[in-house]
């Protein structure tokens, strides 16, 4: 069974600070994994998608790497600002399910 | 840009009742699923759903849980006697496609919060 485990819980930085979040899971054999941001309250926002067969995917001031054979993925965010706050999750994609990480809250303080 | 949109944001119901929670698709979307997410804990698949046939459902998803694309634009979630514990948010995701590639990633709606009393 897919569990998906995310470090640390919580993490609190200062403005303009670059910052790593980082997921594990425990059944390579996965599609793919996205990355979402959850605002409190609300819905879900992907950031990212990376295919099993890549090793990273960009967008803007984030980026995503995929090391498979070792069950990890981080999210590195650049540059951080305060609109960042929110819980970041990832989710990894067997062939039609997403399994969930709890989650990392970040706060950006000013 | 195209999104997924869920009716009511908020439902209160008794113990024993029947809700059903409403979900609009982005439009060209093939696949369809719910999830849940009970307050501190992860988010759950309950069921994934395409060409009007459950393709995979968690175990989570007893007798009690159905789902119907009653019409072409809609997609629904029915619990048929509510109990305290499926209190949760409930999600509602589609995708273009299914599988490994970029066009399958998974869009979520803004959820429903179900309140079991």
């Amino acid at each position: 069974k897919q569990e998906v485990t995310q470090i640390p819980a919580a993490l609190s930085v200062p403005e303009g600070e670059n910052l790593v979040l980082n997921c594990s899971f425990t059944d390579s054999a996965i599609y793919n994994l996205q990355w979402f941001r959850q605002d409190p309250g609300k819905g879900l926002t992907s950031l990212l998608l990376i295919q099993s067969s890549q090793r990273e995917q960009t967008s803007g001031r984030l980026n995503a790497s995929l090391d498979k054979s070792s069950g990890r993925s981080t999210l590195y965010i650049a540059a951080s600002q305060p609109g960042d706050s929110a819980t970041y999750l990832c989710a990894v994609k067997g062939a039609q399910k997403l399994v969930f990480g709890q989650g990392t809250r970040l706060t950006i303080n000013p | 840009e195209p999104e997924v949109t869920q009716t009511p944001s908020h439902q209160v119901t008794q113990m024993g009742q029947e809700v059903i929670l409403r979900c609009v698709p982005i439009s060209n979307h093939l696949y369809f699923y719910w999830y849940r997410q009970i307050l501190g804990q992860k988010v759950e698949f309950l069921v994934s759903f395409y060409n009007n046939e459950i393709s995979e459902k968690s175990e989570i998803f007893d007798d009690q849980f159905s789902v119907e694309r009653p019409d072409g634009s809609n997609f629904t979630l029915k619990i048929r006697s509510t109990k305290l514990e499926d209190s949760a948010m409930y999600f509602c995701a589609s995708s273009l496609t299914s599988g490994r590639f970029i066009r399958s990633a998974q869009y979520f709606g803004p959820g429903t919060r179900l309140l079991v009393l």
